[in-house]
């Protein structure tokens, strides 16, 4: 079983639609988590780090779920330029990162 | 730039040949990681150096894989007697300390072994 899972879309959704979606991480004593984004032949960039209470950084919501060991990303009013693959991050131990192999987001006019 | 800089951004290698693959992490960063990408997969770790010491290098695939950062800055990977299955998207990352700060990366180096 992978350390990351996540449901690897593709999620099409026209503008200004909500977009949620999860992944679930196996390692309990994980510590840290984040979602980056990569687009298409680039580099990832981090999106936000995860909260245990939650976290909002305008359009973006993220959530934790330590018992359920899971992490969801929803994106509000989305745009065309929100189209990209999102991986979820888990730091199990100090600098170890873990990454899911992406959900893969395409926003249509 | 401020960014994590790797070089060259492209490479194309036969089968045997070593390749090397260079990364010039943020100033002042004191962790640096390198990543596999393959296809359609997450990167998967492969090394960690905090300064100039290599304190993890459980994900490197074989022996034929070797990092170093001698003083504590620039990094370079490298790959002996290249294999088709180490085509791939090469990432490093740095990060200000190593525990729990998001790593930031670069563009990556992609790999091709004909």
């Amino acid at each position: 079983r992978k350390e990351v899972e996540q449901d690897p879309g593709p999620f099409n959704v026209p503008e200004g639609a909500t977009v949620a979606f999860n992944c679930t991480y196996s390692n309990s004593a994980s510590q840290s988590f984040f979602w980056y984004r990569q687009d298409c032949r680039k580099e990832p960039k981090l999106l936000m780090s995860v909260y245990s209470s939650g976290n909002e950084d305008g359009r973006f919501t993220a959530q934790l779920n330590r018992a359920s060991q899971y992490i969801s990303l929803l994106i509000r009013d989305s745009k065309l330029s929100d189209s990209a693959t999102y991986l979820c991050v888990v730091n199990k131990v100090g600098y170890k990162l873990s990454f899911g192999a992406g959900t893969t987001v395409t926003v249509r006019a | 730039g401020a960014g994590v800089s790797q070089s060259p951004r492209y490479k194309v290698a036969k089968r045997g040949q070593d390749v090397a693959l260079r990364c010039d992490p943020i100033s002042g960063h004191v962790s640096l990681f390198w990543y596999q990408q393959a296809l359609g997969q997450g990167p998967e770790f492969l090394t960690y150096f905090q300064n100039e010491a290599q304190l993890d290098k459980s994900g490197l695939p074989s022996d034929r894989f070797f990092a170093e950062r001698p003083e504590g800055s620039v990094s370079t990977l490298k790959i002996q007697r290249t294999q088709q299955e180490d085509s791939a998207v090469y990432l490093c990352a740095s990060s200000l300390d190593g525990n729990n700060q998001p790593q930031h990366f670069g563009d990556g180096t992609r790999l091709s072994i004909l």
